[in-house]
């Protein structure tokens, strides 16, 4: 099956540092998702992007579909961006998301 | 709108028991996919079911089973619990089998086996 692989996995950041998590993916992928894990388990939505460069306030995803992999961008971090970050793919004939092992983030007041 | 909400929020059982878990998804979301998060991974697919009917399969054992009901709910069964079963189990929604934009989680059941 496809393999997801993040880096780092592990981030420590003074709170107003910028960052960049990176994914790789070992096959073509039809969709493909950040999310952001709280320290109660909810995983929230961040991205969906397949292709292409999104932004949501502090944050930023570029996916080059073609060289298989997606970079998150976080800017000026604050602490409640602490956390899990997983990338997640979908390939067309598939139905599932196969996630990443996920980079841990701890942003320092 | 309520989100996807998962019961119960946390659970202990005993290596050998039974365990039942519960999902009801966003309101019009018909695909209910169940996902394992073992510490310090990321989840791993399970199930996925549309219109009551099992759609994908992960790697997992028999042990493991799944349905979903008219209203769209589901229940995800684990027989013989092992000590390898503790994990957060995930549940996500969304509106059509293959809308995975609009793919939005529950908090999980977090499943510790003693």
């Amino acid at each position: 099956g496809i393999q997801v692989e993040q880096s780092p996995p592990d981030l420590i950041l003074q709170e107003g540092a910028n960052s960049t998590l990176r994914c790789n993916f070992s096959d073509s992928v039809n969709n493909l998702q950040w999310f952001h894990q709280n320290p109660w388990g909810q995983l929230i939505n961040l991205f969906y992007i397949p292709s292409g460069t999104k932004q949501n306030g502090r944050l930023s995803a570029t996916t080059v579909a073609t060289e298989r992999y997606s970079l998150l961008y976080i800017s000026s971090s604050q602490t409640t961006d602490s956390g899990v970050y997983f990338c997640a793919v979908g390939q067309a004939a598939g139905n599932k998301l196969t996630f990443g092992g996920g980079t841990r983030v701890l942003v320092k007041p | 709108d309520a989100g996807v909400t998962q019961s119960p929020t946390h659970l202990i059982k005993t290596r050998g028991q039974h365990v039942t878990l519960r999902c009801s998804p966003i309101s019009g979301h018909k695909s209910v996919s169940w996902y394992q998060q073992v510490l310090g991974q990321g989840p791993q697919f399970i199930f996925q079911y549309y219109e009551k009917e099992e759609r994908g399969r992960g790697n997992f054992p028999d042990r493991f089973s799944a349905r979903q009901f008219p209203n769209y709910s589901s229940e995800l069964n684990v027989n013989a619990l092992l000590l390898g079963d503790s994990a957060l189990y995930l549940c996500a929604s969304s509106l059509v089998r293959t809308a995975f934009y609009g793919y939005t989680f529950g908090s999980g059941t977090r499943l510790t086996v003693v």
